[in-house]
């Protein structure tokens, strides 16, 4: 089936460490992003990419790498230098140039910093 | 600004019709949309509704749009406890179908 895959589902991490989110779809989708949802505050764009090798900020970006090498892929960093990383990432991806501009959303990764 | 404003939380009876609210920014907007999440997991897309349309029916789910005032509306008929998730509503930013601005979300909660 068809579909956008994160992993690992639940992360904890230490204070001062890196940690890398996984995501990876199968739709031949151009597009891909990535979210952060925290209680209350919605979804916010941390990065996106519209195409193989280029990637853009979103609104949240500092603290945060990406890249793009694979159009399967979307690997997201959350680096020691973001302030407050407990949160849950989700990665969604779409079909470029028009359209109805449907996200498909993975089932998120749930990041825990103690 | 680009804020997508929601309430926060809905309480229904199993049966009774809901309606979520959400006001956004974006007069350009192309596509204004509704996505539903249940715990745990991504979102999904429930419905959306094209700028030049004022209204949509899909089922159970009726969505009115109010350009005027930047009004949408997500009303859900004979609501039932599966219904129970958090509802976003989400606009294309500057028209551009690729980049969304999502609200707050609400939490309906949907009492047997």
């Amino acid at each position: 089936d068809g579909g956008i895959t994160q992993s690992p589902k639940y992360l904890f991490r230490k204070e001062g460490q890196n940690v890398t989110l996984s995501c990876e779809q199968n739709l031949n989708h151009d597009a891909m992003y990535w979210y952060r949802q925290d209680p209350g505050q919605g979804l916010r764009l941390i990065y996106y990419s519209q195409i193989v090798n280029d990637f853009q900020k979103g609104d949240i970006a500092e603290g945060y790498s990406v890249s793009r090498e694979k159009k399967e892929s979307f690997p997201l960093t959350v680096t020691s230098a973001q302030k407050n990383p407990t949160a849950f990432y989700l990665c969604a991806s779409s079909s470029h140039g028009g359209g109805t501009g449907e996200l498909f959303f993975g089932e998120g990764s749930r990041l825990t910093v103690l | 600004g680009e804020d997508v404003e929601q309430s926060l939380f809905l309480s229904v009876r199993e049966g009774d019709s809901s309606v979520i609210n959400c006001t956004y920014t974006d007069s350009s907007s192309t596509y204004l949309y509704w996505y539903k999440q249940e715990p745990g997991a991504g979102l999904q897309l429930l419905t959306y509704i094209f700028s030049n349309m004022d209204m949509k029916q899909d089922q159970r789910l009726t969505v009115l749009l109010n350009k005027k005032d930047k009004h949408l509306s997500l009303r859900i008929a004979d609501t039932q406890t599966g219904d129970s998730a958090i509802y976003f509503c989400a606009e294309t930013l500057g028209g551009a179908t690729n980049k969304l601005i999502f609200g707050t979300g609400t939490l309906l909660a949907v009492q047997p």
